[in-house]
């Protein structure tokens, strides 16, 4: 089966410009996530959407960053106006159901974003 | 609040060596534990798990034991490849929420 598809690849922008990445889940996974992985350190769980209901925003920069998953299936995520500390990578992973004990999250590979 | 702490890296071995990553955690609960890996240029896999105390998760040739009483899941590997070198997360989640809380990695480098 196809795994997560994150586009772009890599970012590089100015600060204060606007940018959006966009992630496609395995196919009939409820439970969406992204992540925030910045040099050096663990991901970091920005948003967490089960179908498209928001289950956990609490760490999301919400002056700055916004998500939506309109449809259940595909999410954007969007950050505007970038600031130097947003340069990170931005996974996005997906799982089969928020409930029932499954637990594996698969990830995309992730974007790389560069703020100038 | 939750957290995983990891050995800092890099840790450097030859070939065929034994590998320790250490891993403890500070937990409200009874999380399950994790380890992820992440290979240049490649997103995050998942390596093993164990879901509660004295569980072993094993993976090609690793190993890490969920100690409840010292809060730790240590990562083991008797012989190391060059092809494991790669970044190592240690992580935890909870059962109906599943948002994983990751450690700052540990790096491996194998040289031949």
């Amino acid at each position: 089966e196809a795994g997560v598809a994150q586009s772009p690849r890599y970012k590089i922008i100015e600060k204060r410009q606007s940018v959006a990445f966009w992630c496609n889940p395995i196919s009939g996974h409820a439970t969406l996530y992204w992540y925030q992985q910045i040099l050096g350190q663990g991901p970091k769980l920005l948003i967490q959407f089960q179908n498209n209901g928001v289950v956990d925003d609490s760490q999301l920069p919400k002056d700055r960053f916004s998500a939506e998953r309109l449809k259940g299936v595909d999410s954007t995520l969007k950050i505007q106006p970038a600031k130097l500390e947003d340069s990170a990578v931005y996974l996005c992973a997906s799982s089969p159901s928020l409930r029932g004990g499954r637990h594996e999250q698969y990830f995309g590979p992730g974007t790389r974003l560069t703020v100038t | 609040g939750d957290s995983v702490t990891q050995m800092e890296g890099p840790v450097t071995l030859s070939e065929e060596a034994f590998l320790t990553i250490n891993c403890t955690y500070t937990a409200t609960g009874y999380p399950s534990l994790f380890w992820y890996v992440q290979y240049p240029g490649e997103g995050l896999q998942l390596l093993l798990k164990a879901t509660k105390a004295d569980d072993k998760g094993s993976n090609k040739g690793f190993e890490a034991t969920y100690r409840k009483e010292t809060t730790s899941f240590h990562l083991e590997k008797g012989s190391v490849q060059v092809s494991d070198s790669a970044v190592y997360f240690c992580a935890l989640s909870y059962t109906g929420f599943q948002k994983l809380v990751f450690g700052t990695g540990t790096r491996l480098l194998v040289s031949p």
